[in-house]
């Protein structure tokens, strides 16, 4: 049974460029939710989806952007990268209503 | 918003020893509160989690107590061994049934041989 999978593990973008991230949720999971994780500190909520839908947003700005499919893949979308946007991108699934989140393995983006 | 108040921010252990991770809250209402191991390179884990309706909960060397009425809940891990060393988050659950993990800022332990 896959858990959650992230793709790509890396990415390198410059300043200005917008930057789009991928999630397959763990079989079984219909909510994704998206962490900021900056080197040294925890992670920090960004948005969650369910039912294609965002459901709540951390305090992000809109550059910040988000969408889950019918089969409850999301994406991750960043417009006019900043140098502060340095940082693990977590996603994390669950079943709507229960505890249990599991991570993925992160994408790490280096904004130069 | 919620804030969750993680210390230490690192501990180092000789093997065998046991660590301890205290974090702090200020939501009453939060009632789900899980632990989380990070190893280098790699997404955080679920290690232990307590439900609000219970004081203590152990799981072979890992065991968390909750206090509600204090607001703090502790990681303990007995006997720690080299392979425990990584970095440690404690998490609470907020905002009612659409809410989200909010997350400490994290402890490095360190487990000396």
């Amino acid at each position: 049974d896959a858990g959650v999978t992230q793709s790509p593990t890396h990415l390198i973008k410059t300043r200005g460029q917008q930057v789009t991230l991928r999630c397959s949720p763990k079989s079984g999971h219909d909510t994704v939710s998206w962490y900021q994780q900056a080197l040294g500190q925890g992670p920090q909520f960004i948005f969650q989806y369910y039912e294609e839908e965002e459901r709540q947003r951390g305090n992000f700005p809109d550059r910040f952007s988000g969408h889950q499919f019918p089969n409850y893949s999301s994406e991750l979308n960043v417009n006019a990268l900043l140098l502060g946007d340095s940082a693990l991108y977590l996603c994390a699934s669950s079943l709507q209503g229960s505890y249990g989140y599991t991570f993925g393995s992160g994408t790490r983006l280096t904004v130069v | 918003g919620e804030n969750v108040e993680q210390h230490p921010s690192t501990l180092s252990v000789q093997e065998g020893d046991s660590a301890v991770i205290k974090c702090t809250y200020s939501d009453s209402a939060s009632n789900y509160f899980p632990w989380y191991k990070q190893e280098l390179g790699k997404g955080p884990q679920l290690i232990i989690d307590i439900r609000s309706n219970v004081g203590e909960k152990k799981d072979q060397r890992i065991a968390v107590t909750l206090n509600k009425t204090a607001k703090h809940f502790s990681l303990h891990i007995t006997e720690t061994q080299p392979e425990d060393s990584a970095v440690y988050f404690c998490a609470l659950y907020y905002g009612g049934s659409q809410g989200n993990l909010i997350f400490g800022k994290g402890t490095k332990l360190s487990v000396k041989p």
